[in-house]
């Protein structure tokens, strides 16, 4: 069955520090990669995308994400957080006509 | 601006009544969907629709119940055969499916009092 893994609940970076947050699927054919993000009380707003051809995918807000096949992975980084990064961040899996999300990060931001 | 609507913000519901959110999007998406949240899990689907007049379930469909009369309008009714229904519920549509991804509507968290 598709699947979506995020291994970081909680991921907690001082402001101005890298970030990098980890994201491992399970699809047998080329999946369509998403990562949301979700400020508290808010619905989700995407991020950015792949479908195919470049594998470094670049997003809103300063994000990018990098889709490696042999991995099975589609990590979301930025060079620099900012305190307003501090969300819930999802990665999703397209199959189908639908998304398979995992469990999200919630990145905590210390100034 | 196109978007996705979702009413209201904040619901109480008083345990054994049915309660209905609703969902309209003014995007011209065919599917949309409805989604459950709780913390620490994730998204999880309560059905969704990809034609006006179909709609199919979603992995958690049981005590809810959905119509799609109309290609904007999705609304969920939360009946009183769920067991746990406090939660946040999002709504999303989009235009082809898994392919683009969903846009998502602000939520509506309903409370059991």
């Amino acid at each position: 069955a598709q699947s979506v893994t995020q291994p970081d609940i909680h991921i907690t970076v001082s402001e101005g520090a890298s970030l990098e947050l980890r994201c491992n699927y399970s699809y047998g054919a080329t999946p369509y990669l998403f990562w949301y993000v979700q400020s508290p009380g808010q619905g989700l707003q995407l991020l950015l995308k792949y479908f195919s051809g470049d594998t470094l995918v670049q997003g809103i807000k300063g994000f990018e994400a990098e889709f490696k096949r042999s991995q099975s992975s589609f990590n979301l980084r930025k060079p620099s957080v900012h305190w307003s990064d501090a969300a819930e961040y999802f990665c999703a899996v397209g199959y189908g006509n639908k998304l398979v999300f995992g469990a999200g990060t919630i990145l905590r931001v210390k100034s | 601006d196109g978007g996705i609507t979702q009413s209201p913000k904040y619901l109480f519901r008083k345990e054994g009544q049915n309660v209905t959110l609703s969902c309209e999007q003014n995007l011209n998406h065919d599917a949309m969907y409805w989604y459950r949240q709780d913390p620490g899990q994730g998204l999880r689907l309560i059905y969704y629709s990809q034609i006006v007049n179909d709609f199919q379930k979603g992995d958690i469909a049981e005590g809810y119940s959905v119509s799609r009369e109309k290609k904007e309008s999705f609304p969920l009714t939360v009946t009183s055969a769920q067991k746990n229904p406090t939660a946040f519920y999002l709504c999303a549509s989009s235009l082809e499916g898994g392919r683009y991804g969903y846009t998502f509507g602000s939520g509506t968290r309903l409370t059991v009092v």
